[in-house]
């Protein structure tokens, strides 16, 4: 069956732009999350939702960072006014539930003129 | 707080040769333990699993066991192939939350 998606694959913006990224999960899949890798570093946790509870924020690093999923299964994860710290590989990972095995998106490499 | 640190890399080795790549953690709770590879141009995907002391994970020819006295899960394979180079990510989760907690990732190449 068909994984998880994440468009755009590559995302080029200046300084200050606000941009979107998408992650349609695995269909089913209840818990999605959202991470950060920036050049040589981990995965960087920003953001877990779990079916219709609240989504666990304590990974965002920033007020500018903000994240929905629609309908249990489309999920945007926005920043506002970008900055060059930002420039990173966004990844999006949905499982059936917290204590599923992840799968992992292609990510979404945003860089930030 | 919770970390994970991984060996540095890049990681060269010859066909054949015996691969250990080295993680250790600090956590709080009772975590449970992942490595997850990522092989070119493909997404993570998980490798093997451990969830409580002792345990050993294993898959395609890979292990490794988690050790709480030395805080430690340290991945190992006797003999590796062209096919396996990858770079390999060391995770912990807490259970005391949903985060995950990744390593920076060693990158492996094998060389026939």
């Amino acid at each position: 069956g068909a994984g998880v998606s994440q468009s755009p694959s590559n995302k080029v913006t200046e300084k200050g732009k606000d941009v979107e990224l998408r992650c349609d999960p695995i269909s089913g899949h209840t818990a999605l999350y959202w991470y950060r890798q920036s050049l040589g570093q981990g995965l960087e946790f920003l953001i877990y939702f779990q079916g219709n509870s609240a989504p666990d924020k304590s990974g965002l690093p920033s007020d500018r960072f903000s994240a929905e999923r629609t309908g249990g299964s489309v999920s945007t994860l926005t920043i506002q006014r970008t900055q060059q710290e930002d420039s990173a590989v966004y990844l999006c990972a949905s499982s059936l539930g917290f204590d599923n095995e992840q799968f992992f998106g292609p990510g979404t490499r945003l860089t930030v003129l | 707080g919770n970390s994970v640190t991984q060996m540095e890399g890049p990681v060269t080795l010859s066909e054949e040769a015996f691969l250990t790549i080295n993680c250790t953690y600090t956590a709080t709770g009772y975590p449970s333990l992942f490595w997850y590879v990522q092989y070119p141009g493909e997404g993570l995907q998980l490798l093997l699993k451990a969830t409580k002391a002792d345990d050993k994970g294993s898959n395609k020819g890979f292990e490794a066991t988690y050790r709480k006295e030395t805080t430690s899960f340290h991945l190992e394979k006797g003999s590796v192939q062209v096919s396996d180079s990858a770079v390999y990510f060391c995770a912990l989760r807490s259970n005391t939350g949903n985060q995950f907690y990744f390593g920076t990732g060693t990158s492996l190449t094998v060389i026939p």
